[in-house]
């Protein structure tokens, strides 16, 4: 069981660019999430999905797409880079049958200049 | 929209110290999550608490949910340095959705 897998790990774009960050799950998780996380400001979500072919917006979701086109994976797509998208992106997944709490990957650091 | 506060953002404290955060949300949740992050690491989950009034124990950690399904507490008993990290919220609204949305977090240094 590999868990949450996210690619890449690390990620240098340029102001305009367009990049896709990949998740996916090897543990059959129906809700899976996508959070951006800055000094000082937590976890903040940017788009959800609680099934495939199902997804929602989060609490930040301006400047990203989201398709869940499979149960596994669930890519976050950067449409138009801005240096205020210079974060950690953390793809995450949960299930009831895991008591859903949420499982993390080990997260994205994304730089854009 | 839904917020969750969390207090304090940063808290440190001497080995063997007690530890508490709070967290406080602006509306009634279904059910309350504490994640713990260790420096440089990610989110991981620790525990859920879904009843009204609720306690959960995990050895020196205690965790709460209000009466109300507003507030929530963690509370660890004397600190160890395996304990640093940042301690995290979250918080499911009433009404099924699935949208999780955290506090700030606190931050745990230990001092040995």
């Amino acid at each position: 069981n590999a868990g949450v897998t996210q690619t890449p790990k690390f990620q240098v774009l340029k102001t305009g660019q367009s990049m896709t960050l990949q998740c996916a799950q090897d543990m059959n998780h129906e809700y899976m999430s996508w959070y951006r996380q800055d000094p000082g400001m937590g976890l903040r979500l940017i788009h959800y999905s609680v099934g495939a072919g199902i997804t929602d917006q989060g609490e930040v979701p301006n400047g990203y797409n989201v398709s869940r086109s499979t149960t596994e994976d669930f890519p976050l797509r950067l449409l138009s880079a801005a240096p205020s998208q210079t974060s950690v992106y953390f793809c995450a997944s949960s299930s009831p049958s895991s008591g859903y709490g949420y499982t993390f990957g080990s997260g994205t650091r994304l730089t854009v200049v | 929209g839904q917020q969750v506060m969390q207090i304090p953002q940063y808290q440190h404290v001497q080995e063997g110290e007690d530890f508490t955060t709070y967290c406080n949300s602006s509306t009634t949740l279904s059910n309350i999550q504490w994640y713990k992050q260790r420096p440089g690491g990610h989110p991981v989950f620790l525990i859920q608490l879904v009843k009204s009034g609720e306690v959960k124990k995990q050895k020196r950690l205690t965790f709460q949910f209000g009466e109300a399904k507003k507030n929530s507490s963690l509370h660890i008993t004397a600190t160890q340095t395996t304990d640093v990290g940042t301690y995290f919220c979250a918080g499911l609204t009433q009404g099924g959705s699935e949208k999780l949305v955290f506090g700030k977090g606190t931050k745990l240094t230990v001092n040995p």
